[in-house]
């Protein structure tokens, strides 16, 4: 079966710092991935996706993440962070059927 | 605006009590799901609908009974819950083939707690 792991359930950085979620997945056919954030009182929303064309994957809000096969890998980046961006983050794969498997999701803090 | 509601997005509810929450998606989607989402735990998947089939249910207690007439609106009845059944209950939506069937769109949930 699938499996996703977020590295950090929670992450603070400054504002202006760089952005690092980290996420492994554990597949021995490349998958799906994708990245979704929680804003607090609200649902998920689509942050970006690989879904086997570029490595590199450009989303909403500037944030974009790299697809590496031999590290099993697909973290999450932004290079300099905004107040707006706190909020929880979600890796989640791909699994047979069209469902997803979520990872536990890290919590972004973003200081000023 | 994702395009999929829910109501109610509070409920407070006694454990004798049927309640039923209600999801409607207005993206022309072909698949639905309920989420139950729990502090520090991951999203859980608890049932999906394709094309008003019902093609998962992943051991979820019987006391949680999906429905979903259409297409466009997917319900959850509730009856009989227990505490720990409190949580953030999202509904979510997608194209429900090829690749875009991962390509999920989640409403803002309901947020349940059972007394």
């Amino acid at each position: 079966a699938q499996s996703v792991t977020q590295l950090g359930s929670h992450v603070s950085v400054s504002e202006g710092a760089l952005v690092l979620l980290r996420c492994n997945y554990s597949s021995s056919v490349p998958p799906y991935l994708f990245w979704y954030v929680q804003y607090p009182n609200q649902g998920l929303q689509l942050l970006l996706k690989y879904t086997s064309a570029a490595t590199l994957v450009k989303g909403i809000n500037g944030f974009e993440a790299e697809f590496k096969k031999s590290e099993t890998s697909f973290h999450l980046t932004k290079p300099s962070a905004h107040m707006s961006d706190a909020a929880e983050y979600f890796c989640a794969v791909s699994d047979q059927g069209g469902k997803l498997i979520f990872g536990q999701g890290t919590e972004l803090s973003v200081k000023p | 605006e994702t395009g999929v509601t829910q109501t109610p997005r509070h409920l407070v509810m006694g454990m004798t009590n049927k309640k039923s929450l209600k999801c409607e998606q207005h993206l022309g989607h072909n698949a639905m799901y309920w989420y139950k989402q729990s502090a520090k735990k991951p999203l859980e998947l608890m049932f999906v609908y394709s094309l008003e089939e019902r093609v998962e249910n992943n051991s979820v207690p019987s006391r949680f009974s999906p429905e979903c007439p259409n297409s466009s609106h997917l319900f959850l009845h509730l009856h009989t819950l227990q505490p720990e059944d409190s949580a953030l209950y999202l509904c979510a939506s997608s194209p429900g083939t090829g690749v875009k069937a991962y390509e999920q769109y989640f409403g803002p949930g309901t947020r349940l707690t059972v007394t």
